[in-house]
């Protein structure tokens, strides 16, 4: 899984900013998982997405997040006016059909 | 609505025995099931899958075992090792279905002693 990267690693917010998280895939993947991770919690789909086109964001909240795969460069997971419930650690995967390869996670701090 | 439960969150076992994670799903599209280790401040690794098409499929210390009509599947670990010792996940999609989004439980921590 070392070839799906994420950066930053570590982002502190207060809350009312914004949060910018983003994940380059495995050479070679179109296709792009995020997914949350809260304390205590397992791993909740956000969304999925294939270069320049949203497949399924049915995890997502319904306001203040956004995400995006453009034809060039990494898949942003944006958050808008950012509150302390959005503290967690986000992860990105790449995927084949049958296996997603996980990058090491965003972990966002909302103080 | 969890579609896919880990209902034990943690287990505890000896070094060299056998450890076996459990798992039930509720959708009845899932057709591929994949099991994830994870350790602290590290990214989900993938450990074995196995299709709806088998009831088993072996990888080394690693075996997985599906009742399609229970609605389970289980991770058999033999012989534990310390290594081990990290939190795994269940997760499932309906390839089939055209819905190639994981689905992952909740997680269940194994602490292997040695």
């Amino acid at each position: 899984n070392a070839g799906v990267m994420q950066n930053p690693r570590h982002l502190v917010r207060r809350r009312g900013q914004e949060a910018r998280l983003r994940c380059s895939p495995m050479k070679g993947h179109s296709h792009v998982y995020w997914y949350r991770q809260l304390p205590e919690e397992g791993l909740k789909f956000m969304v999925y997405l294939q270069k320049e086109n949203i497949i399924d964001e049915s995890g997502m909240p319904k306001e203040r997040f956004s995400a995006e795969f453009p034809k060039e460069g990494p898949s942003i997971l944006r958050i808008q006016q950012v509150v302390r419930g959005d503290s967690a650690a986000y992860f990105c995967a790449s995927s084949t059909r049958a296996e997603a390869f996980f990058g090491q996670g965003t972990r966002l701090t909302v103080v | 609505d969890q579609q896919v439960k880990q209902n034990s969150p943690s287990l505890s076992v000896q070094e060299g025995r056998i450890s076996i994670l459990n798992c039930d799903y509720t959708n009845s599209m899932f057709d591929y099931f994949l099991w994830y280790k994870k350790y602290p401040a590290e990214g989900p690794t993938f450990l074995i899958s196995i299709s709806s098409i088998k009831d088993k499929n072996e990888d080394g210390r690693f075996t997985v075992f599906l009742n399609k009509s229970a609605k389970h599947l289980s991770l058999h670990i033999v012989p534990s090792q310390p290594g081990d010792s990290a939190v795994y996940f269940c997760a499932a999609s309906a390839l089939g279905g055209g819905s190639e989004k994981l689905v992952f439980g909740k997680g269940m921590k194994l602490t292997v002693n040695p």
